[in-house]
């Protein structure tokens, strides 16, 4: 079964912790996404990559920091210096170059919460 | 910056009244446009694409770049149509950006 696997699915951060959200998928595309879901604002990129081994700046990176090291993994860290990190994230993947483009699977998200 | 505005955060209708869901974009190029939704305890997933010109569960969506529209349109809603939409513009590379979403909700 294809798909896109996020987790945890909550996850309570302290003060000055960095935490790490995991994002997984088998459906052998080449780009991988994360978004932050906050209410009112839609959804905001934080990081992308293109393929293995390179990724870009999103709108709003700061605070953040990615890695693509395999083509099925994309963990996205959230650094003590994310000044507001309590939200809902979703990663989400796609066909790159030139497949074509048919829009993005989606992840079931990560809630964040800060305490 | 390409943006998407959709400018309602809340629209409730009545079973059966036609919707129409807004989306404005601005664009300099040839637009991609999409329409996502959220179902309660759903993931985010694809509704429709304007390149495909489909019509998923009763909804339709024309690209007017006349007016930089791409409305989500539906003739008789459904209370399971009840969730949040999302309109989303294919940036350079593969890249969407997305409305802030609007809530549906379908009143029996």
């Amino acid at each position: 079964d294809g798909g896109i696997t996020q987790s945890p699915k909550y996850l309570f951060r302290k003060e000055g912790q960095n935490v790490t959200l995991s994002c997984e998928q088998n459906l052998n595309h080449d780009a991988m996404y994360w978004y932050r879901q906050d209410p009112g604002q839609g959804l905001r990129l934080i990081y992308y990559s293109q393929i293995v081994n390179d990724f870009q700046k999103g709108d709003i990176a700061e605070g953040y920091s990615v890695s693509r090291e395999k083509k099925e993994s994309f963990p996205l860290t959230v650094t003590s210096a994310q000044k507001n990190p309590t939200a809902f994230y979703l990663c989400a993947s796609s066909e790159g170059g030139g497949r074509g483009f048919y829009g993005y699977t989606f992840g079931s998200g990560t809630r964040l919460t800060v305490v | 910056a390409q943006r998407v505005t959709q400018p309602e955060k809340l629209l409730s209708v009545f079973k059966g009244a036609p919707v129409e869901l807004k989306c404005n974009y601005s664009y300099s190029g040839s637009p991609e446009l999409f329409w996502y939704v959220q179902y309660s305890r759903q993931r985010l997933q694809l509704l429709l694409r304007h390149i495909s010109r489909e019509s998923i569960k009763g909804f339709t969506a024309d690209l007017n770049k006349g007016e930089t529209s791409f409305h989500l349109k539906k003739p008789f809603a459904q209370e399971e149509d009840s969730a949040m939409y999302y309109c989303a513009l294919r940036e350079y590379g593969n890249k969407l950006v997305f409305g802030a979403g609007t809530i549906l909700r379908v009143k029996s």
